[in-house]
């Protein structure tokens, strides 16, 4: 059974541009959620989607944003990038939820700002 | 006081020793607890998860927890090499409704 599937590994912006991540789910998983990982923060909750609705939501300005296809697959896209916005971003999917299913992260998008 | 709350180490252990990893969370609440292993520079891999109090044991690994105290534990027995790495502690806080909320890790060492 495939993993979690992000696109791309790696990537490398300037400030104020704007950016599309990807991810696809471990097949028969219909939750999706996004983690930002820093060494000064952690792994800090971005948003959640199940069966293409945003269902929780974590404490990040709007200039971040997902939505999720009928198929489950998911994109984030972040807006007018900042130097700050550098970090892992991992994709996690489970069965139906964060709330008490185990998820599974994909090996996540490198994003670097320059 | 942090939500999640891990001993950031690092911890050494002895190959072949227990190594003790330790994890206290804020939400009395909360119903489902998870280990992580993160390699550096890999994404988290899920290692073991639990909902009940007690221990649960799935290889090398056991996880205990104690929501009186609100606390979790993840025992690793016969240590391995490969077993150095940070573990991270996450609980689905408040249901679930921040996402699940990890600790910052600790970063376990195992000397051969």
């Amino acid at each position: 059974k495939a993993g979690v599937t992000q696109t791309p590994r790696y990537l490398i912006k300037t400030r104020g541009q704007q950016v599309t991540l990807s991810c696809s789910p471990i097949s028969g998983h219909r939750s999706v959620s996004w983690y930002q990982q820093t060494p000064g923060q952690g792994l800090q909750f971005l948003f959640e989607y199940f069966s293409e609705t945003q269902r929780n939501k974590g404490n990040f300005p709007g200039r971040f944003s997902g939505r999720q296809f009928s198929n489950s697959r998911s994109e984030m896209n972040v807006s007018t990038l900042e130097l700050g916005d550098s970090a892992l971003y991992l994709c996690a999917s489970s069965l139906s939820g964060v709330g008490n299913q185990p998820q599974h992260f994909g090996d996540g998008t490198r994003l670097s700002i320059l | 006081q942090k939500e999640v709350e891990q001993n950031s180490g690092p911890l050494s252990v002895p190959e072949g020793a227990i190594a003790s990893l330790n994890c206290t969370y804020s939400d009395r609440g909360s119903q489902s607890f998870f280990w992580y292993r993160q390699y550096s520079g890999k994404s988290p891999e899920l290692i073991m998860f639990i909902y009940s109090n007690g221990d649960k044991e799935d290889g090398r690994f056991t996880a205990q927890l104690n929501k009186a105290s609100q606390y979790v534990s993840l025992l690793i027995r016969d240590s391995q090499p490969s077993d150095s790495a940070t573990y991270l502690c996450a609980v689905n806080l408040r249901g679930g409704a921040d996402g699940l909320t990890f600790g910052k890790g600790t970063h376990l060492i195992i000397q051969p």
